[in-house]
């Protein structure tokens, strides 16, 4: 069963880094993208941006380049979105998904991250 | 603002048809993906090329696409379909992917 579980909800204070997590199982980790959609509360879903963990292709959504960093760990199946410096505005649900290239569709979800920003 | 452009909201009547649309430029050239999210929950894949169903959707949902517009069409809306819904493709420039603004559907 194809599994993308996510790391624990987070509250941090403006100006802090955090990293979040997004792990994979039952399928070829390295084989498939694995994208970041952020939705801030009350809003729709944004793309942030894409990774391919074989060869660690990233590719950023111009609203989203140079505001964070997206990895992966194929070692042990897993992605990452960062921040260095968060900011209130930063406070959203963030969501992992795998993007078989096959059917450009996002076909499995994580559950999602919330990220709270607050002084 | 988004290059994909959804109306924000959409009624239809329990048991009737609904077409939501998805317009941009990029659609002339590559196919949407379509998405349902229900309150809390995590967006659920329920169209994707010309009109493919992932596992476990019901056939009621189809998609289709002419020119600049993608669409989503659920035949017989059930209570249950009252959602969000958002398209997914490329951008313009065809080089990144962004979502459509979502379409709040409402089961009357």
């Amino acid at each position: 069963e194809v599994q993308l579980v996510q790391s624990g909800a987070e509250v941090k204070k403006p100006g802090e880094s955090l990293k979040i997590s997004c792990k994979g199982s039952g399928y070829s980790f390295t084989s498939y993208w694995i994208g970041w959609v952020r939705q801030m509360p009350g809003k729709g879903l944004e793309w942030m941006g894409i990774i391919y963990p074989g060869d660690s292709d990233t590719r950023y959504s111009p609203s989203f380049q140079g505001q964070v960093t997206i990895s992966a760990d194929k070692s042990i199946s897993t992605a990452y979105l960062q921040w260095s410096s968060l900011k209130a505005s930063d406070t959203a649900m963030y969501y992992c998904a795998r993007f078989p290239a096959t059917i450009s569709g996002f076909d499995y979800w994580g559950q999602g991250t919330l990220v709270t920003v607050s002084s | 603002s988004s290059e994909l452009t959804q109306d924000p909201a959409v009624s239809v009547a329990l048991g009737q048809t609904v077409r939501i649309t998805c317009q941009g430029d990029s659609l002339r050239s590559y196919y949407a993906s379509w998405y349902q999210q229900k309150p809390g929950q995590a967006p659920v894949l329920v169209i994707y090329g010309k009109n493919n169903r992932p596992s476990g959707i019901p056939d009621r949902f189809s998609g289709s696409s002419s020119g600049n517009t993608a669409s989503l069409t659920i035949t017989g809306a059930q209570a249950e379909d009252e959602a969000d819904y958002y398209c997914n493709s490329r951008d313009s420039s065809g080089n990144h992917l962004t979502f459509g603004g979502g379409t709040k559907l409402t089961v009357l």
